[in-house]
């Protein structure tokens, strides 16, 4: 059974450093992309960023560029997020997904999708 | 502002048949498939609808989804009160080198 587990809830003053966790288990955790989603306190999902564990090839949104380092460690299965120095802006939920590829090379037909979903972890950030 | 356009919200009767509409572009929509998660509330995003109409093992065949052109929609049949949640859809965008959108989500009610 594919399972994404992610860290606890976090409470953290501004100005602090944080890494959130994401373990994969039940799949080859170096063949699939883990994307990071942020949830605002009632709104909607932003992309945050994506890496392959396999190579740690990273990419981020250009929003979050620059504010989050997106990492992974392979040899126990874990994603990870960090921040440098919180913002009280930065009081979210955040999610890990895992996202399924398929690229057929003939047609240029291609299908993404992230189809697991770790369970999310709240980090609040406040004075 | 998010890159795909849903209504805030929707609302529909036991019963009823209800649907939420997403537009886009030629970048994201209109070049690459449409997924859909739906969200229940306290509770992490769930894969409903992938690749524009396909639907995960053990996802009722209620929901059903379609696409043409820029614009994508999601179909919920013979509502029932556990269908009450956000719904999202989302696509890959070739302009932003590959990066995902999401819609700003619509909350569905079930009066």
């Amino acid at each position: 059974e594919v399972q994404l587990v992610q860290s606890g809830a976090e409470v953290k003053k501004p100005g602090e450093s944080l890494k959130i966790s994401c373990k994969g288990s039940g799949y080859s955790f170096t063949s699939y992309w883990i994307g990071w989603v942020r949830q605002m306190p009632g709104k909607g999902l932003e992309w945050m960023g994506i890496i392959y564990p396999g190579d740690s090839d990273t990419r981020y949104s250009p929003s979050f560029q620059g504010q989050v380092t997106i990492s992974a460690d392979k040899s126990i299965s874990t994603a990870y997020l960090q921040w440098s120095s919180l913002k009280a802006s930065d009081t979210a939920m955040y999610y890990c997904a895992r996202r399924w590829d398929y690229y057929d090379i003939l047609t240029g037909y291609s299908e993404y999708y992230f189809d697991y979903w770790g369970q999310g972890t709240l980090v609040t950030v406040s004075s | 502002q998010s890159v795909l356009t849903q209504p805030p919200s929707a609302s529909g009767t036991p019963g009823q048949r209800v649907t939420i509409s997403c537009s886009g572009s030629s970048s994201n929509i209109g070049s690459n498939t449409v997924n859909w998660y739906q969200q229940l509330p306290g509770t992490a995003p769930k894969l409903l609808i992938y690749s524009n109409n396909q639907r995960p093992s053990g996802v009722p065949d209620r929901f059903s989804g379609s696409k043409s052109g820029t614009s994508a929609s999601l179909a919920i049949s013979g509502l029932q009160s556990e269908d009450e949640a956000d719904y999202y859809c989302a696509a890959w965008d070739d302009s932003l080198n590959g990066h995902v959108v999401f819609g700003g989500g619509t909350k569905l009610t079930v009066l």
